[in-house]
Parts: C-alpha cells; sequence; structure tokens
C-alpha cells in the first residue's frame, strides 16, 4: 500500500527555522517525484515545488523560489521542506504529494502537516 | 505562469441531481487536466487525470472532459458524500503546475 506520512503539527515563532517530513514507503520512492503544496487557512491550494529524489531534481514555483527548502532523503525514503526564518504568513497546512516521472496528476497525498507561526 | 480559473465559485445542488464545475486555463494544457476533491479537515483526493480518465477506486458517476483551455467535471446524481470543495490542476507547463482556486459544492 502507498503511503505518505508527514510529520506532526508545529507552532513556531517568527524567525525560527523548521523542517517537516514527508516519509514514503510501499512504492519505489526514488522513481516518482515528491510536491509540496500549501493550503492557507481557509484557502485554496498552491503548488509550491518538487524533487525527485532519484536525481534530486529540485524545481520551484517562482511564488516560492528563495523562500523554501526542498531536500530528499533517499536511503531513508524522505522529503523535506524547510524554511531558515519563519513569517507568520506561514501558518498553513502543507501537503506532501507523489507524481509519476514525466507529465502526472498527484496520485497519492500526505495527510498533511500544520504549521502554526505566532509570536 | 498558466491560470487557472474555476466556475462557479460555489455550486448548491440537491441530492440526486447533476453537478456540472467548469475550469478554465489561460493558455492551452493540452488533456494535462486533473480533478481533486477535498473534504473538510482532509487532504485533496484525485478524482480525474488527463481530462478525463477516472483515478482508481472512483465511482463511474464521476466524469471528466475538455482538452485545451475548457474542462467540465460532471458529477451525475450526487450523493452525500461528493459535497466538498474540487480543484482543478494542470501539470502540462511547469513549474508550478497550477491549481484552480476551487469551486464549493453545497446541498441546495
Amino acid at each position: 500500500e502507498v503511503q505518505l506520512v508527514q510529520s506532526g503539527a508545529e507552532v513556531k515563532k517568527p524567525g525560527e527555522s523548521l523542517k517537516i517530513s514527508c516519509k514514503g514507503s510501499g512504492y519505489s520512492f526514488t522513481s516518482y517525484w515528491i510536491g509540496w503544496v500549501r493550503q492557507m487557512p481557509g484557502k485554496g491550494l498552491e503548488w509550491m515545488g518538487i524533487i525527485y529524489p532519484g536525481d534530486s531534481d529540485t524545481r520551484y514555483s517562482p511564488s516560492f523560489q528563495g523562500q523554501v527548502t526542498i531536500s530528499a532523503d533517499k536511503s531513508i525514503s524522505t522529503a523535506y521542506l524547510q524554511w531558515s526564518s519563519l513569517k507568520a504568513s506561514d501558518t498553513a497546512m502543507y501537503y506532501c504529494a507523489r507524481r509519476l516521472r514525466g507529465l502526472g496528476p498527484f496520485d497519492y497525498w500526505g495527510q498533511g502537516t500544520l504549521v502554526t507561526v505566532s509570536s | 505562469e498558466i491560470v487557472m480559473t474555476q466556475s462557479p465559485a460555489t455550486l448548491s445542488v440537491s441530492p440526486g441531481e447533476r453537478a456540472t464545475l467548469s475550469c478554465r486555463a489561460s493558455q492551452s494544457v493540452s488533456s494535462n487536466l486533473a480533478w481533486y476533491q477535498q473534504k473538510p479537515g482532509q487532504a485533496p483526493r484525485l478524482l480525474i487525470y488527463g481530462a478525463s480518465t477516472r483515478a482508481t477506486g472512483i465511482p463511474a458517476r464521476f466524469s471528466g472532459s475538455g482538452s485545451g483551455t475548457e474542462f467540465t467535471l460532471t458529477i451525475s446524481s450526487l450523493q452525500s458524500e461528493d459535497f466538498a470543495v474540487y480543484y482543478c490542476q494542470q501539470y502540462n507547463n511547469w513549474p508550478p503546475e497550477t491549481f484552480g482556486q476551487g469551486t464549493k459544492l453545497e446541498i441546495k
């Protein structure tokens, strides 16, 4: 069974750093992209970026380039999304999701990680 | 960046009736279009990809159509569990693989 299991909810202060994770199982982790999607409270889905763990090829949305860093450790089938200096506006639910190499949709999603940034 | 526009923002339909949701792309995305369903407190779920192919386990009452810039998701005979928010997403030109702003399907 394909599963993407994300790390738990986080409460942070502005200016702090954070790294959240997404662990894949039940499939070949290095053969699929892992993407990250933001959903701010009461809002829609925003595509942030994506990584191919097989060769670490990483692409970012222009809206998120320089604001976050996406990485992966294929030895433990885990992808990461990190911030060096959080802002209150980073408060959101963050989802990871899997997609095939080449063109394709996100076919499996993690359960989401809620990040709250408040002083 | 391709802009995806969904209409209407909210759709009120009675159970058992048909719902038709629209999605328009700012430029052609060929058939590289997906639809997702999201219920409160849950992650999105893939319904349709390739504009018209149902994902594994998706009931036949869900159907997708269109190509280029105009797409439609139709749900025939709405069930209580179908009331949710629906998003379209293009994956033809990336990054980013943009989502529409969503259509909330509510009970009339």
